[in-house]
């Protein structure tokens, strides 16, 4: 079936550089997308959505674009700290119904001081 | 806001006895509430969508006489497992939909279920 996925299941960082996540989605319906952190032993935090009539959108420190032609969801973290080492996940669903968030398989983060 | 409570955070029980664990939304109404497994180092798995007042749609593979879900109010649903054994061992995450918005869905801090 359809599914989100994810590029590189690891990432290692150095503290202050910049932070690109990807991920690949597949339904073609999908017109919203989320971005989680998961620490260890905690919840997903969520950090920042976007909808499909955008293909860009900032917060603080985090810009989520996206590329309808390609299918692809990147999270770009600024100046990254080790208070961001988690586990980020994309996540999807369609706008209309209230359908559940389709999870990727999740990137690894690890910041090095 | 949007802060979604789980308890409890962490238990510990013998195979074959049963365990409820409660997921609250403390300053919102959630007309739908997800549960999600999760194993280590592993993404969430959905088991089951809970709309207030409605019985609960569990997805495949999931069975509905062993994780009992019961959404009674707007702001809590409660996820029993019945039986449980060491293979249900795992970390139990609940997620709320504000009421009206279809889209964002708020997690709670999860519960680490151990069954011996």
């Amino acid at each position: 079936g359809e599914s989100v996925g994810l590029h590189l299941p690891t990432l290692s960082v150095q503290e202050g550089d910049n932070s690109i996540i990807n991920c690949a989605y597949s339904n073609s319906a999908s017109d919203y997308f989320i971005w989680y952190k998961q620490e260890s032993g905690k919840g997903p935090q969520f950090i920042i959505d976007i909808r499909s009539n955008m293909d860009k959108r900032q917060g603080q420190r985090v810009t989520v674009l996206l590329n309808k032609t390609v299918k692809h969801l990147s999270l770009q973290i600024a100046a990254t700290q080790p208070g961001d080492s988690a586990v980020y996940f994309c996540a999807e669903k369609g706008i209309r119904g209230n359908t559940p968030l389709v999870f990727g398989k999740g990137t690894r983060l690890s910041v090095i001081a | 806001g949007a802060v979604v409570s789980q308890h409890p955070s962490w238990v510990i029980c013998k195979s074959g006895t049963s365990v409820k664990i409660e997921c609250r939304s403390l300053d919102f109404q959630a007309t739908t509430m997800f549960w999600y497994r999760q194993f280590p180092k592993q993404s969430l798995m959905l088991m089951a969508t809970s709309n207030e007042g409605s019985k609960a749609t569990y997805e495949q593979g999931v069975e509905k006489d062993k994780f009992l879900i019961n959404h009674a109010s707007l702001t809590l649903s409660t996820l029993t497992v019945t039986s449980a054994h060491p293979e249900d061992s795992s970390f139990y995450i609940c997620s709320a939909r504000v009421r009206g918005f279809s889209e964002t869905q708020y997690f709670g801090p999860g519960t680490r279920l151990l069954v011996l």
